[in-house]
């Protein structure tokens, strides 16, 4: 199956202090990667949609200069969290939808734990 | 309305019994239809991918579409500790439409 690589899996920073989280597909191309946020025995909360050349699609309610998106490749998105603060400590998961196979299977990537202090 | 609802469980069963996890939603124009499985602090792994109606099997596990009254299901047989996670169905539109999430259903194989 389709690897979606995820790095840190674990960061803890200080109140203030900005945090970039990366997302890679291994073994394909992903036209779009999506990003989420999970909240302790909550389902996933889609934050935004990233797509590959151009400026990322935030859902309602998310702060677009707060949680910065770069999809600068078609293997590569990137989440900064900027002046991070206690209440943005969650647990992040991007994913990708692979180019080449079609628009609705989704890989995820293993997810990322944010604690700011 | 949630377009698509699920029982957050806990679902709680012993080793070896046939687990059926069910989800309903709403919007009759979803065409796709898929279960993932997640562990505690782990990404969500795709278990199942269902086109329209009908029914897929893969090993263990079967998962259920009925379009005629908007169910889902995913039937885990001979389920193992090794099944408890936190179980997605998740359904959407094709044509670059958003796949919509279910709650996800806590699952415990008791040994």
């Amino acid at each position: 199956g389709a690897v979606v690589s995820q790095h840190p899996s674990r960061v803890i920073c200080k109140s203030g202090t900005s945090v970039k989280i990366e997302c890679r597909s291994l073994d394909f191309q992903a036209t779009t990667m999506f990003w989420y946020r999970q909240f302790p025995k909550k389902s996933l909360m889609l934050m935004a949609t990233s797509n590959e050349g151009s400026k990322a699609t935030y859902e309602q309610g998310v702060e677009k200069d707060k949680f910065l998106i770069n999809h600068a490749s078609l293997t590569l998105s990137t989440l900064t969290v900027t002046s991070a603060h206690p209440e943005d400590s969650s647990f992040y998961i991007c994913s990708a939808e692979p180019r080449d196979r079609g628009s609705e299977k989704l890989f995820f990537g293993s997810g990322t734990q944010l604690s700011v202090l | 309305q949630k377009e698509v609802e699920q029982d957050p469980g806990p679902l709680s069963v012993p080793e070896g019994a046939i687990v059926s996890l069910n989800c309903t939603y709403s919007n009759s124009a979803f065409q796709y239809f898929m279960w993932y499985r997640q562990y505690s602090r782990k990404g969500p792994e795709l278990l199942m991918y269902t086109y329209s109606s009908g029914n897929k099997e893969d090993g263990r596990f079967t998962a259920q579409v009925d379009k005629s009254s908007k169910y889902i299901s995913l039937f885990i047989r001979d389920s193992q500790p090794s099944d408890s996670a936190t179980y997605l169905c998740a359904a959407g539109e094709t044509g670059g439409f958003k796949t919509i999430f279910g709650a996800g259903t806590r699952l415990f194989v008791k040994a």
